[in-house]
């Protein structure tokens, strides 16, 4: 079974450009999440989809940042514009459900520097 | 907020059982206990969760105490490839939240 593919892995850019990440979940997963992990912490969910809808989107900054989860299978998430406090690493995450027993898998993430 | 609490850190012996501890004396009766690490530069990978019952997989062991104020993540035989940051979470409000977890060392 293929994981949670993202790319692109790594990405550079300069404050105020815009910038945006793509996540493939595991086949067949219903739910998507999008994480911002910051250097020596652990992942903060951004957003999280149930098929193309969006269940919560508490956390993200919408000044700046979107996603969207077209057709229920892929997702993009972007920001615009980029400031500093955004360098991290952005994980994506699926599950064949929002239950407490179906577990997330999370790909390897994109890791974004802003200079 | 993290409704957990682990070690910031331990070290175990290659070969032998690594023992991880985890507090979570105010989950709730439908919570799940997940467990997940991570290796650097990788995202998390999925390791074990349960509710009441002990549970195993080719992983690891998950032991939650009769109260599920509390459980252990065993790793029956340490590697070095198991040196990362298991992070034990109470999935609660249908979310995965993420605190410190505990820096496991794997050591020759």
């Amino acid at each position: 079974e293929a994981g949670v593919a993202q790319s692109p892995r790594y990405k550079i850019i300069e404050k105020r450009q815009s910038v945006a990440f793509w996540c493939n979940p595991i086949s067949g997963h219903a739910t998507l999440y999008w994480y911002q992990q910051i250097l020596g912490q652990g992942p903060k969910l951004l957003i999280q989809f149930q098929n193309n809808g969006v269940v919560d989107d508490s956390q993200l900054p919408k000044d700046r940042f979107s996603a969207e989860r077209l057709k229920g299978v892929d997702s993009t998430l972007k920001i615009q514009p980029a400031k500093l406090e955004d360098s991290a690493v952005y994980l994506c995450a699926s599950s064949s459900g929002e239950s407490g027993n179906q577990p997330q898998h999370f790909g390897d993430g994109t890791r974004l520097s802003i200079l | 907020d993290a409704k957990t609490t682990q070690p910031p850190s331990m070290d175990c012996a290659e070969g032998r059982a690594a023992n991880l501890p985890c507090n979570h004396s105010t989950i709730s009766g439908n919570e799940y206990v997940y467990w997940y690490r991570q290796i650097h530069s990788q995202g998390p990978q999925y390791i074990i969760h349960g509710l009441k019952n002990n549970e195993t997989n080719e992983m690891a062991s998950l032991i939650i105490t009769e109260d599920r104020k509390s459980s252990t993540l065993i790793l029956p035989h340490a590697t070095l490839r198991d040196t990362a940051v298991y992070y034990c979470i109470a999935f609660h409000d249908y979310k995965l939240s993420f605190g410190a977890g505990t820096t496991v060392t794997v050591r020759a």
